[in-house]
C-alpha cells in the first residue's frame, strides 16, 4: 500500500515553462486535492476534487488547472510557470462520507519547484 | 468564511518544559479539527483528531467552544519533538484550513 505518490520529487522550470506534477492515491480515497506550502504562509489550497470528473477551485487557483479521469489520479498543470510559483507541493486524499473526512487527510511527500 | 488562526510563528523551549502551542479558529458550523505536524521537509502527518479525544507522543488538544480554540499541549517537551506544528480545520465537503504553523524547537 503505497499511499500518496508525488512525482516528480523535485524540478527546476523556466519562467514560461509548462510542466505536470502527478499525484497518485490507491486507497481508494473519492477526495484529493492540491495545496502549496510557502514560509509564513502555511498550506493553501489550490484545487481539489470529490470524484472523478469534478473538481472545483481552491484559495490560490491562478496558474494551475487540473482534471480528475480516474479515482487514482490528480495531476496538477503548470501552464506558463512563473518565480511565483517557486513552492512545495502537496497532494493529499481521503475519504468521504460515512469513513471521512473525519480521519484527516493522507499526505503526499511533496514536489519542491523552484522557477528561474 | 473559515479561517484557522496560529498567533505563534516560532516556540522555543528547553527539554523536559512545558509546551503549548495555540490554534484559535473562526467557523459558523461545528467543527472538526486536526493537528498535523511535519519533521523537518517531510510530508504532513496527522497528529490529532478532535473527536476520538486520543492522546499521541504525548500530545493533547481540547476543544473549547467558548473560546474557540483547540491549543496542543504536551507537559515535557522532547528534543524529537522539534518540527512544523499546523491546525486545521475541516469546512464544506472535505476541504481542510489550515493555519500558517508554528515551529517547535525544543533544544537541549
Amino acid at each position: 500500500n503505497a499511499g500518496v505518490t508525488q512525482t516528480p520529487k523535485f524540478q527546476v522550470l523556466k519562467t514560461g515553462q509548462s510542466m505536470t506534477l502527478q499525484c497518485a492515491q490507491d486507497m481508494n480515497h473519492e477526495y484529493m486535492s492540491w495545496y502549496r506550502q510557502d514560509p509564513g504562509m502555511g498550506l493553501r489550497l489550490i484545487h481539489y476534487s470529490v470524484g472523478a470528473g469534478i473538481t472545483d477551485q481552491g484559495e490560490v487557483p491562478n496558474g494551475y488547472n487540473v482534471s480528475r479521469s480516474t479515482t487514482e489520479d490528480f495531476p496538477l498543470r503548470l501552464l506558463s510557470a512563473a518565480p511565483s510559483q517557486t513552492s512545495v507541493y502537496f497532494c493529499a486524499s481521503s475519504p468521504v462520507g460515512d469513513r471521512g473526512p473525519f480521519f484527516g487527510y493522507t499526505f503526499g511527500s511533496g514536489t519542491r519547484l523552484t522557477v528561474v | 468564511a473559515q479561517r484557522v488562526t496560529q498567533p505563534e510563528k516560532l516556540l522555543s523551549v528547553f527539554k523536559g518544559a512545558p509546551v503549548e502551542l495555540k490554534c484559535n479558529y473562526s467557523y459558523s458550523g461545528s467543527p472538526e479539527l486536526f493537528w498535523y505536524v511535519q519533521y523537518s521537509r517531510q510530508r504532513l502527518q496527522l497528529l490529532l483528531r478532535h473527536i476520538s479525544r486520543e492522546s499521541i507522543k504525548g500530545f493533547t488538544a481540547d476543544l473549547n467552544k467558548g473560546e474557540t480554540s483547540f491549543h496542543l499541549k504536551k507537559p515535557f517537551a522532547q528534543e524529537e519533538d522539534s518540527a512544523m506544528y499546523y491546525c486545521a480545520l475541516i469546512s464544506g465537503y472535505s476541504t481542510l484550513t489550515f493555519g500558517k504553523g508554528t515551529m517547535l524547537l525544543v533544544s537541549p
